[in-house]
């Protein structure tokens, strides 16, 4: 079975300091990963979505990295904002078969002052 | 333009009872589909519509149906409803194949049931 761990399951931070989540999976062959953040109650809103010939991607202080090889991604945020506090989600659809994509549970990041 | 909504924002059920809960998105989208989030867990799919006129079972389509009704709209029904069943559920749409485009979800209603 499909499968997106993500870690750590929760994290706080002081607001300008810079954090890295991570993403595991087995979902193979897949046709992109995507990074989404997910305010309280709203819906998932997409950040970055790599290829997997592609190993890095950058929107604005978010940048995620890609090793297809080792199935394993990050998301960096950069002199993190309050705004910041959210839900990121990890997500990977496969290449054939199916093509239903796999959400990971998400890592809630808070940003404190 | 609005993107997707959904209505209800809220909704709460008693166990038996049905609904039907409303999705569209005015982006000219060919593709709908409806999740539910609980927590805990990632999203999960429960129906698809590739394109006007088609639809396909998720990951855990059992106890829903859905209709796309137009190009816009993409509805999805509970006929009997169980406290299984009390989750968030998302409706998103996008341009063609998620293995290409992105998808765009909708602010969710929270359902409950009793």
């Amino acid at each position: 079975k499909n499968q997106v761990e993500q870690s750590p399951q929760s994290l706080i931070i002081l607001e300008g300091k810079n954090c890295t989540l991570q993403c595991n999976y087995t979902v193979s062959p897949f046709s992109n990963l995507r990074w989404y953040k997910q305010d309280t109650g709203r819906g998932p809103v997409s950040l970055t979505i790599m290829t997997f010939s592609e190993n890095t991607k950058s929107n604005g202080r978010y940048t995620a990295t890609l090793d297809a090889d080792t199935k394993q991604s990050s998301l960096h945020i950069t002199a993190s904002q309050l705004s910041d506090s959210a839900s990121y989600i990890c997500v990977v659809t496969p290449r054939g078969g199916s093509y239903i994509p796999t959400f990971g549970r998400g890592t809630s990041l808070i940003v404190h002052p | 333009n609005a993107g997707v909504t959904q209505t209800p924002k809220f909704q709460v059920l008693k166990t038996g009872q049905s609904m039907t809960l409303q999705c569209a998105q005015d982006m000219n989208h060919n593709s709908m589909y409806w999740y539910r989030q609980d927590p805990g867990m990632g999203l999960r799919l429960i129906y698809y519509s590739a394109s006007e006129g088609t639809t396909d079972k998720g990951e855990v389509p059992n106890g829903y149906n859905v209709s796309r009704l137009n190009k816009r709209e993409f509805s999805l029904r509970l006929e009997s409803a169980a406290p299984s069943q009390t989750s968030v559920y998302f409706c998103a749409s996008s341009e063609g194949s998620v293995t290409r485009y992105e998808q765009y979800f909708g602010p969710g209603t929270r359902l409950t049931v009793t």
